[in-house]
């Protein structure tokens, strides 16, 4: 049901790099702001990254954003214990006249 | 501060409309570039974009859902009503209403309530 397409899982050692992936089409990523969902066990989802590559006051700059074309791309570096969540890409889809979410991609640190 | 929390039933049964709302504070819904949406999560799975209401009463809807959904604003009482027809146990998730702002061409959700879980079952 979900229009972004997300990788299921990713995986790394605590202080190392996890880039996640969004892949879209040209009716949302290819013509809109991308924005990035941190969603901890039990709790709504949290902003942190806004118009592709903006972070939320407060958020560390440990977590970026980037878009190409019709793919986006979140990377948190110095992976920590307490980033094991859910993460969600979200735009507008300008055919659809509605918001979209990713499929959503578990972060686990080993 | 910007709050939002849902409020509604925790139990339907198949075929009867939910009704739910949210109460927000420290933004208005007269302001221009300002909506408020609904979102949902099934247990265990993915983020579903469900309804948007704007400032100047745009709505938009999930083309999937479109037929089962309304929502409307009381900006007086600083609530947004999402109501969907004929629920089936599959509608069971956790509902979410969250802020959207716009500027320019920027629109993001930047705040959300807590949720609350709606549970179809006879």
């Amino acid at each position: 049901q979900s229009v972004l397409t997300q990788p299921p899982s990713v995986s790394a050692a605590p202080g190392q790099k996890v880039t996640i992936s969004c892949s879209g089409s040209t009716s949302n990523i290819g013509k809109n702001y991308v924005s990035w969902y941190q969603q901890l066990p039990g709790t709504a989802p949290k902003l942190l990254i806004y118009d592709n590559n903006k972070r939320p006051s407060g958020i560390p700059d440990r977590f970026s954003g980037s878009k190409s074309g019709t793919s986006a791309t979140l990377g948190i570096t110095g992976l920590q214990t307490g980033d094991e969540a859910d993460y969600y890409c979200g735009t507008w889809d300008n055919s659809l006249s509605a918001g979209v979410f990713g499929t959503g991609t578990k972060v686990t640190v080993l | 501060q910007i709050t939002l929390k849902e409020s509604g039933p925790t139990l339907v049964k198949p075929t009867q409309t939910l009704t739910l709302t949210c109460t927000f504070s420290g933004f208005s819904l007269s302001t221009s570039g300002v909506g408020v949406g609904w979102i949902r999560q099934p247990p265990g799975k993915a983020l579903e974009w469900l309804a948007l209401i704007y400032w100047d009463d745009d709505k938009r809807y999930s083309p999937s859902l479109k037929s089962r959904l309304t929502i409307t604003k009381d900006t007086s009482k600083n609530q947004v009503v999402l109501t969907m027809t004929n629920m089936d146990p599959v509608d069971t998730a956790t509902y979410y209403c969250a802020h959207r702002g716009c500027s320019g061409g920027s629109c993001y959700s930047g705040y959300w309530g807590q949720g609350t879980l709606v549970t179809v079952s006879s």
